[in-house]
């Protein structure tokens, strides 16, 4: 158990809808990353948050958006879902900014099925 | 733009041998190496790291080698067991920001 809880673990939805995951990271952590796993392909990096601010931004559609609250849990908005974001979608948290600090741990992931 | 790349897609070792996994980059801002390990249905699970003022980091069975010139890092698995079939991933970053990418993962299988 990584300590990083995402919600929920399997969604299906209709493509034109929208829908929000979560994660709460680590304790103590303050970073949350989103990455995207599509089939065949590796993670993509799709942003990051820190204490509550945006830090870096990856190939992330328009249509999504992320945001971190004040008790430092995430939150990725996924819109107009089209059949090509199906997908398993990871979080990941550490305590620092930088990639050094310590490394990323990664939560369980939420695979969504757009149909 | 695949700044990291693993170009074996997989790797069939027997127990007890060397796995060589590899790991090619093109970014030369990178300076921080990972390897994570995936389970099926679980999240990646760290495993080693490497500086770029370092070429060679060893945990127990788990060796990370840097070849900064050929933009080149290798995980070596020495014994290697059954438990360590997983989806091996490379990811590299640097180190004033958390961003990591990542390569597209190389499934290892141990033949017990």
């Amino acid at each position: 158990d990584s300590g990083v809880t995402q919600t929920p673990k399997h969604l299906i939805t209709a493509t034109g809808q929208r829908v929000t995951l979560r994660c709460s990271p680590r304790s103590g952590d303050l970073s949350v990353y989103w990455y995207q796993q599509s089939l065949d392909q590796g993670l993509q990096f799709l942003i990051q948050y820190y204490n509550g601010e945006e830090r870096a931004k990856g190939n992330i559609l328009e249509r999504f958006s992320a945001q971190q609250f004040p008790d430092l849990h995430s939150e990725l908005n996924l819109s107009s879902l089209e059949l090509g974001d199906s997908a398993l979608y990871f979080c990941a948290s550490s305590v620092g900014n930088g990639v050094a600090d310590t490394e990323a741990f990664f939560g369980q992931g939420t695979r969504l099925t757009v149909v | 733009d695949q700044q990291v790349k693993q170009n074996s897609p997989s790797l069939s070792v027997q127990e007890g041998r060397i796995s060589i996994l590899n790991c090619d980059y093109t970014n030369s801002m990178f300076d921080y190496f990972l390897w994570y390990k995936k389970y099926p249905a679980e999240g990646p699970t760290f495993l080693i790291s490497i500086s770029s003022i370092k070429d060679k980091n060893e945990d127990g069975r788990f060796t990370v080698f840097l070849n900064k010139s050929a933009k080149h890092l290798s995980l070596h698995i020495v014994p290697s067991q059954p438990g360590d079939s997983a989806v091996y991933f490379c990811a590299s970053g640097g180190t004033s920001y958390g961003k990591l990418t990542f390569g597209q993962g190389t499934i290892l299988t141990v033949h017990p």
